[in-house]
Formats: structure tokens, C-alpha cells, sequence
């Protein structure tokens, strides 16, 4: 298995709602990345889960809260968005030292705040 | 704090032309390189990447980047593109001793038929 499952594919949601996007792997990858990508816009690292503990927060804004429950698993639970939150929002994971592997990313969830 | 420049934004090539987009990154210090394909709806894809030993560096679908670490460069070279290659592409750097990448802008590539 060399890939990054993401649910769910797209998401819409009001600014009152939660949400969590799930993402999972399989390939004993034990760093996990989220990042937010807008229209036309490079990716933008949001945090990194390195050995299931947060290890990078990039200055995200709280109504965002990542979880790594496993080694597997990485959620990002969503909590009173604002419109300009949509974007697409893919995971991603590596071996640890990722600079010397590259990531493998999933295919993303695109969500809408309306 | 490193950043990563792509200093073409939009590429429009005829098939069967040679390609080469720029890549500059600024960290001076041990760095690891990569370049990242996303076709229209689809998600990132690695290309290839670069993290020692024989700087020019080859990748997939016939793609290929040159390292040159005194010019900060580590452009992308193909030497005969197809329609296929219509896509977005990005560079980016690891400083090698965390784990994150930093993407550029990107470029954007489109290939007439």
C-alpha cells in the first residue's frame, strides 16, 4: 500500500458547524503533514506530526486542531470556519528525515465554509 | 528562513520543445531539493528529488533537475515535452534537519497539441 487515503473528498460546512477531515497510511510513514492549498497557490504547511506528537504548528489558527490518534491516523478537526478557510486541504506523510524521502501526499479534501 | 522562487509563472510551449523552469532557493546551508508535478485535478506528485551525490538528478516521465549549489538553482529540464506534461509544477526545499518543505510558487505549464 504506498498511498495516502483522505476522507472526505469534498466537505461543505456552515461556520457554526464541526467537521473533521480524516486522513490515513499504511506504509510506516511515522511523520504526518497537513497542508492548505487555495485556488492557483502553492501548498502551505499547516502542522507536522512527527513519531504521532506535534512537532510543527505554523501558527494555525485554533479553529483548526490536528490529532494523531495511531501512527496511521491523522485528523484535523474544524470548528466555527470562516469562508475564507475553503481551500483544498491534503495530507501528507514520510519517513522521518522526510527531507531525504519526499512526501507522499493524498489527494486531498476540498472544502467550502458557506 | 529558506524560500523557494520559481520565477516563471506560466509556461506555454508547443509539443516536442525542449522545457526549463527555474528554481532558486535561498538557505545556504545543507539542503534537500525536490520537484513536485500536480496535473489538473489531481494531487502532488513527486518528480524527483535531490538530497546528495550526483547533481544532475533524473526523475520520472523524462524529467531531469541540475543542483547547482553555487548559483542556489536546481532547475527543471525535459527535453521534449508532450501534451501530457500540461500541468502545475512546483519546487521545494527541506534544510534537511526538520521535517518541512517549503513549495514555491509554482509554475504553471501548458502544452499545445
Amino acid at each position: 500500500d504506498t498511498e495516502v487515503t483522505q476522507t472526505p473528498k469534498h466537505l461543505v460546512m456552515g461556520m457554526t458547524n464541526k467537521k473533521s477531515l480524516k486522513c490515513e497510511q499504511h506504509m510506516g510513514h511515522r511523520a504526518m503533514y497537513w497542508y492548505k492549498q487555495k485556488a492557483k497557490k502553492p501548498p502551505e504547511l499547516m502542522f507536522v506530526y512527527s513519531y504521532e506528537k506535534l512537532s510543527i504548528n505554523e501558527s494555525v489558527p485554533s479553529r483548526f486542531s490536528p490529532e494523531c490518534p495511531n501512527s496511521s491516523l491523522l485528523n484535523l478537526h474544524l470548528h466555527a470556519l470562516q469562508p475564507e478557510d475553503s481551500a483544498l486541504y491534503l495530507c501528507a506523510s514520510s519517513r522521518p528525515d522526510s527531507g531525504n524521502y519526499g512526501y507522499t501526499f493524498g489527494s486531498g479534501t476540498r472544502l467550502t465554509v458557506v | 528562513a529558506q524560500s523557494v522562487s520559481q520565477h516563471n509563472h506560466h509556461v506555454i510551449l508547443s509539443e516536442a520543445a525542449s522545457l526549463e523552469l527555474g528554481c532558486n532557493y535561498s538557505y545556504g546551508g545543507t539542503v534537500n531539493l525536490f520537484w513536485y508535478v500536480q496535473y489538473p485535478g489531481q494531487h502532488l506528485q513527486l518528480l524527483l528529488k535531490y538530497f546528495s551525490g550526483d547533481p544532475l538528478v533524473k526523475g520520472i516521465k523524462g524529467f531531469e533537475a541540475e543542483f547547482i549549489k553555487s548559483k542556489f538553482s536546481f532547475n527543471l529540464r525535459k527535453p521534449s515535452v508532450q501534451w501530457s506534461d500540461t500541468a502545475e509544477y512546483f519546487c521545494a526545499v527541506n534544510e534537511g534537519r526538520d521535517d518541512k518543505i517549503i513549495f514555491g510558487k509554482g509554475t504553471r505549464l501548458h502544452i499545445l497539441p
